[in-house]
C-alpha cells in the first residue's frame, strides 16, 4: 500500500464550481501535513499546511482527520488559474522532515 | 532572485555517461534536500543535508548516486554510469530548521538519458 494515496483525476470543473480532493495516508504516526500545488513542468509550491482544527486561506480550506487518516482540500469559486496538480504531502516523523508526496490530483478548470 | 536555483535546467546524456547537477539553496537555509520526480508521480525523497552533513539517504539512492554539500551552502548530485531509468526531474529543496521548516523547491533539472 502506498504511504499517500490520491485520486489522480483529472477533475474537470467549470469556473466558479466548488471542488474537493481527498487523500489517505497509512502512517498513523505522521505529524505534519501539507497541500502543495504543482503546475505543469514546474516545481511544487506550498499551498497550505493542514491542521486538525482545519484551516482556511481565502477560497481554500484544508482539513485533517487523524482517526480516519485522511486529508481534504476544498476549493471554492474555482478560477482558471487553479488548474494544476494538487499534491498531498506528509512530513517525516523524524528529525529530517523529509516529505512524502502522493501522486497528485490533476484539476482542470474550464470556462 | 533569492529562491532556490538549480543548474543545468535540462541535461541530455547518453547511457553510461556521468552527470552532475548543482543546487544553490536560499542563503540562510541550513537544510537541503534532493528529490526525484518521474512522469505521473509525486517527488520521491533521495537525500538530505543539515549544513554539510548528509544525514539521511533513501534506498532509491543507489551507489551510482552521490551527493555532497562541502561547505554547507550549495550541493551537487552526481550520477555515474547513467541508465535510461535515471531519466527524471531532479528537484532540490531547502528549509530553515526551526523556522517552520517549510521546504522551498528549485525549478529542477530535467535529465534525459538516451
Amino acid at each position: 500500500r502506498k504511504e499517500v494515496e490520491q485520486d489522480p483525476g483529472p477533475f474537470n470543473v467549470p469556473e466558479g464550481a466548488t471542488v474537493a480532493f481527498n487523500c489517505t495516508y497509512s502512517n498513523s504516526a505522521s505529524q505534519s501535513f501539507f497541500w502543495y500545488r504543482q503546475d505543469c513542468r514546474k516545481e511544487p509550491k506550498l499551498l497550505m499546511s493542514v491542521y486538525s482544527s482545519g484551516n482556511e486561506d481565502g477560497r481554500f480550506t484544508a482539513q485533517l482527520n487523524r482517526a480516519s487518516q485522511y486529508i481534504s482540500l476544498l476549493i471554492r469559486d474555482s478560477k482558471l488559474s487553479d488548474s494544476a496538480t494538487y499534491l498531498c504531502v506528509l512530513g517525516d516523523t523524524g528529525t529530517a522532515s523529509k516529505l512524502t508526496f502522493g501522486t497528485g490530483t490533476r484539476l482542470q478548470v474550464t470556462l | 532572485d533569492t529562491g532556490v536555483s538549480q543548474n543545468p535546467r535540462h541535461k541530455i546524456t547518453k547511457r553510461g555517461q556521468n552527470v552532475t547537477f548543482r543546487c544553490d539553496p536560499i542563503s540562510e537555509h541550513n537544510r537541503l534536500y534532493w528529490y526525484r520526480q518521474t512522469l505521473g508521480q509525486g517527488p520521491e525523497f533521495l537525500t538530505y543535508f543539515q549544513n554539510e552533513a548528509q544525514l539521511e539517504k533513501s534506498r532509491l539512492l543507489s551507489d551510482r548516486f552521490s551527493a555532497e554539500r562541502p561547505k554547507g551552502s550549495f550541493s551537487t548530485l552526481e550520477i555515474q554510469r547513467t541508465e535510461q531509468g535515471d531519466s527524471a526531474m531532479y528537484l532540490c529543496a531547502s528549509s530553515l530548521a526551526g523556522g517552520g521548516d517549510t521546504q522551498y523547491f528549485g525549478p529542477g533539472t530535467r535529465l534525459t538519458v538516451l
